[in-house]
């Protein structure tokens, strides 16, 4: 069965720093990766999708897979205070279901 | 953009009671999931639906049911509610397609 761990569980930056959160996973045949924001008491939406090992940018946010070392990253260009949230890896396997980790909850201070 | 909307937003129920959670979507996607949401455990699933009549279980259906009346519709139903269930419970859409889910606002359940 699909583990996902994300590291760290909190993380602190400075506004206009690069955030970087990461995510590892237990089995490397899954090939459809997102990452998700949550901010507080609400629901999550999806910030990158991807499919294949490499880079995937949607605006200030880049998903980086590397399948072999069983390893998906997100970083944040220039973070800003409204950035502040849980961010959340999920793999999908292949009956669709989605397997989440547990979360990073990132802090954005100016 | 994607519509999910989940009600009650807050339910307080007693031990032991039935507390049914609603989940409507205009999507018209196919697959639809319940899960829940507790502090270091993340997200995890409960039941999901591929399409109206189906259900199936996910990785901690125990104590939960549900129901898919019709493609916009997927209920969970906790028959006899344990304090265990307190919970935030959130509902998703996908396609059959990248499935890329798209979550409503959740329910914060308090069972007491």
């Amino acid at each position: 069965q699909q583990k996902v761990q994300q590291s760290p569980e909190s993380l602190t930056v400075s506004e206009g720093a690069m955030a970087s959160l990461n995510c590892t996973f237990s089995d490397g045949t899954s090939n459809n990766f997102r990452w998700y924001r949550q901010h507080s008491a609400k629901g999550l939406e999806v910030l990158v999708s991807i499919f294949s090992d490499g880079e995937k940018e949607e605006g200030r946010f880049t998903a980086h897979l590397n399948r072999a070392n069983l390893h998906v990253s997100l970083h944040i260009r220039e973070p800003q205070p409204s950035d502040s949230a849980v961010y959340l890896c999920a793999v999908v396997t292949g009956n669709y279901k989605y397997v989440f980790g547990a979360g990073t909850r990132l802090k954005v201070i100016a | 953009e994607a519509a999910v909307t989940q009600s009650p937003r807050n339910k307080v129920a007693v031990t032991g009671g039935k507390v049914t959670l609603s989940c409507n979507q205009t999507n018209n996607h196919n697959n639809m999931y319940w899960y829940r949401q507790d502090t270091g455990h993340g997200l995890r699933l409960i039941h999901y639906s591929y399409g109206a009549g189906s259900t199936e279980k996910g990785d901690i259906p125990d104590g939960y049911k549900a129901s898919r009346p019709s493609q916009e519709n997927f209920s969970l139903i906790l028959e006899l509610a344990t304090p265990s269930q307190t919970s935030v419970y959130f509902c998703a859409s996908g396609d059959d397609g990248q499935n890329t889910l798209y979550f409503g606002a959740g329910t914060r359940l308090s069972v007491l």
